[in-house]
């Protein structure tokens, strides 16, 4: 069955450190991924998607995103994060019949 | 401005009611999705839309049903309402050819 796992429920990282979420995906082939930001009561924004190509995906607000087919990967990187990074954060998969598979999502929380 | 617009943003109904959420977006061959988020959980599939014939369900009952009309504009109703249908209703446009993938701002369901 087709699977994003996000390992991390929450993280907690001090505001200007830098920041690794992790996301992991099974699928029969290479899906297309995103990541999505969630604020509360909000609905999602697209951060970054990788379809094809580079495998280092820049995005907005200063986040990239590395596939690495070998472990089934797509990783969210930032920096230096901001306090207004605190957020929830969700990566997704899409196959063939443009379904979004997510993850349970991982709680960022930035301390002073 | 993601181009989809979800009405009512929030809305309250007790066990057994019936419900219908709406969303409209730009025109365009597109695909539309509608996903439930319940509380601290991802995003998941409901089903989907294309030309106005559904073309791909998640693992939801039949009492959750939806239309997609020629202006593109969609509705998903739910009958029967339980508890647990409390949760975030997100619409989805999605053009996955073009990489475009916009979600509403949502309605924030709650079943008392």
């Amino acid at each position: 069955a087709q699977s994003v796992t996000q390992p991390d429920i929450h993280i907690t990282v001090s505001e200007g450190a830098s920041l690794e979420l992790r996301c992991n995906y099974s699928y029969g082939a290479t899906p297309y991924l995103f990541w999505y930001v969630q604020s509360p009561g909000q609905g999602l924004q697209l951060l970054l998607k990788y379809f094809s190509g580079d495998t280092l995906v820049q995005g907005i607000k200063g986040f990239e995103a590395e596939f690495k087919r070998s472990q089934s990967s797509f990783n969210l990187r930032k920096p230096s994060v901001h306090w207004s990074d605190a957020a929830e954060y969700f990566c997704a998969a899409m196959g063939g019949n443009e379904k979004l598979t997510f993850g349970t999502g991982t709680r960022l929380t930035i301390i002073p | 401005e993601t181009g989809v617009t979800q009405s009512p943003t929030h809305l309250i109904k007790t066990r057994g009611q019936q419900v219908t959420l709406r969303c409209s977006s730009q025109s365009g061959h597109n695909t539309v999705s509608w996903y439930q988020q319940a509380l601290g959980q991802g995003p998941q599939f409901i089903f989907q839309y294309y030309r106005e014939e559904e073309n791909g369900r998640g693992n939801f009952p039949p009492r959750f049903s939806g239309l997609q009309f020629p202006n593109y504009s969609s509705e998903l109703n739910v009958n029967a309402l339980e508890l647990d249908d409390s949760a975030l209703y997100l619409c989805a446009r999605i053009i996955a050819t073009n990489e475009k993938l916009f979600f509403g701002s949502g309605t924030q369901l709650s079943v008392l």
